[in-house]
């Protein structure tokens, strides 16, 4: 049972390229989200979806979009890459609503914007 | 003021030592109450949730206080293991599964 796979692990982009990071989860999880990590700023939501179809914005949606066609399968994709835009990606998934369950991380995404 | 808030810390303790963490949270709805951890580069894993009675596990003990919106965190004989950054979690609204993140408490164990 792997969990949540998120691929690249490390990533370089230059100012402008766009990029897809990929998440995907094997528990059947209806609900699943991206959050960007950054010093001093916790954990912050991006999108998140409660099922295939169905996306919204989260606290910092801007430069980023995401699609759901499948329970599993969930990627982000930055539009065109900004210096501010470098952060630690985590992509996450949870059973059930509610927000009564833990989420189960990705070993995350450092994406580094030059 | 932030949704849920955590002193940084770090909070420098002996092996051997009890610990306690508190966080704040600003929203008086919210539902559900977790502590995660999450080791330096790694990503955060749950730890426990936060029932409203408190609950334990082992030498990890949460309690929740809605009337002062806070949880806290208390370690009993602390390992070198158990250094790492504690995150408060909180379901802020009751909609859907958002969960909104504390900055973190970070916790080193010394021997």
């Amino acid at each position: 049972n792997a969990g949540v796979t998120q691929t690249p692990k490390f990533q370089v982009l230059k100012t402008g390229q766009s990029m897809t990071l990929q998440c995907a989860q094997d528990m059947n999880h209806e609900y699943m989200s991206w959050y960007r990590q950054d010093p001093g700023m916790g954990l912050r939501l991006i999108h998140y979806s409660v099922g295939a179809g169905i996306t919204d914005q989260g606290e910092v949606p801007n430069g980023y979009n995401v699609s759901r066609s499948t329970t599993e399968d969930f990627p982000l994709r930055l539009l065109s890459a900004a210096p501010s835009q470098t952060s630690v990606y985590f992509c996450a998934s949870s059973q059930g609503t509610g927000g009564s369950y833990g989420y189960t991380f990705g070993s995350g995404t450092r994406l580094t914007v030059v | 003021r932030k949704e849920v808030e955590q002193d940084p810390g770090p909070f420098n303790v002996p092996e051997g030592a009890t610990v306690a963490f508190n966080c704040t949270y600003s929203n008086s709805a919210s539902q559900s109450f977790f502590w995660y951890r999450q080791d330096c580069r790694k990503e955060p894993k749950l730890l426990m949730s936060v029932y409203s009675s408190g609950n334990e596990d082992g030498r990890f003990t949460a309690q929740l206080n809605r009337a002062s919106q806070y949880i806290s965190l208390l370690i009993r004989d602390s390992k070198l293991s158990d250094s790492a950054t504690y995150l408060c979690v909180v379901n802020p609204h009751n909609a859907g599964n958002m969960l909104t993140f504390g900055g973190g408490t970070r916790l080193m164990v010394k021997p």
